[in-house]
């Protein structure tokens, strides 16, 4: 367990509202992940942080943004959600040196109508 | 730029049968390799990882892989299925340095024949 949580689990939206989804974590690593995964394409990766103040953008970026102002907390928002943003989202952390490795978090399941 | 391909989206098997997921990765650079698994409504568990040294790694729940440079390939294999390894498979690559952003294969669905 790698004291990773998401909120909310499970949200509904209307297309054109925003919506902001927050991974935590208790362990105060550098590295934060958001990855969406949907069928037949796995998980991509939409932002990353190395940093308070620190991220940068992955493959899907389009239509995201990120926020990292504390180190345990990691922001994902969807400006004007669309229903092509209908997705199962996740969070990552990453534990570096020798035992390198990503932990995933429980996701949070978005259906934009 | 990095990819993974995995061969199968779904694979069926009988209980006590050899399990066999294929994993193909590019990478023009050193790859770390990682398998992790998903069942149904959870998150990914991590099931093992190459990073440097000995090729062959084991992992969790009698599974391991054999990272083949010549072929770039990492290959998941378990000599005998359970039941309670029916779940969605992913193979993903990351480089050595840097980011580490993961690269997913598109998951593998194994089922397993009672």
């Amino acid at each position: 367990d790698a004291g990773i949580t998401q909120s909310p689990r499970h949200k509904v939206t209307e297309t054109g509202t925003p919506v902001t989804l927050r991974c935590h974590q208790t362990e105060n690593h550098r590295y934060m992940y958001w990855y969406r995964q949907d069928p037949g394409h796995g998980l991509r990766l939409i932002h990353y942080s190395y940093g308070v103040k620190d991220t940068d953008k992955g493959e899907v970026s389009d239509g995201y943004s990120v926020s990292r102002s504390k180190t345990e907390d990691f922001l994902l928002t969807l400006e004007s959600a669309t229903s092509s943003q209908t997705s199962v989202y996740f969070c990552a952390i990453r534990k570096e040196g020798a035992q390198e490795t990503q932990y995933f978090g429980p996701g949070t399941r978005l259906l934009v109508l | 730029a990095q990819s993974v391909t995995q061969l199968g989206s779904h694979v069926s098997v009988s209980e006590g049968a050899l399990v066999l997921l294929r994993c193909n990765y590019s990478s023009s650079v050193p790859p770390y390799l990682f398998w992790y698994v998903q069942y149904p409504n959870q998150g990914l568990q991590l099931l093992l990882k190459y990073t440097t040294g000995a090729t062959l790694v084991k992992g969790i729940n009698g599974f391991e892989a054999e990272f083949k440079k010549s072929e770039t390939s990492f290959h998941l294999t378990k000599p005998s299925a359970h039941m309670s390894d029916a779940a969605e498979y992913f193979c993903a690559v990351s480089s050595y340095q840097g980011a580490q952003k993961l690269v997913f294969g598109q998951g593998t669905r194994l089922t397993i024949n009672p």
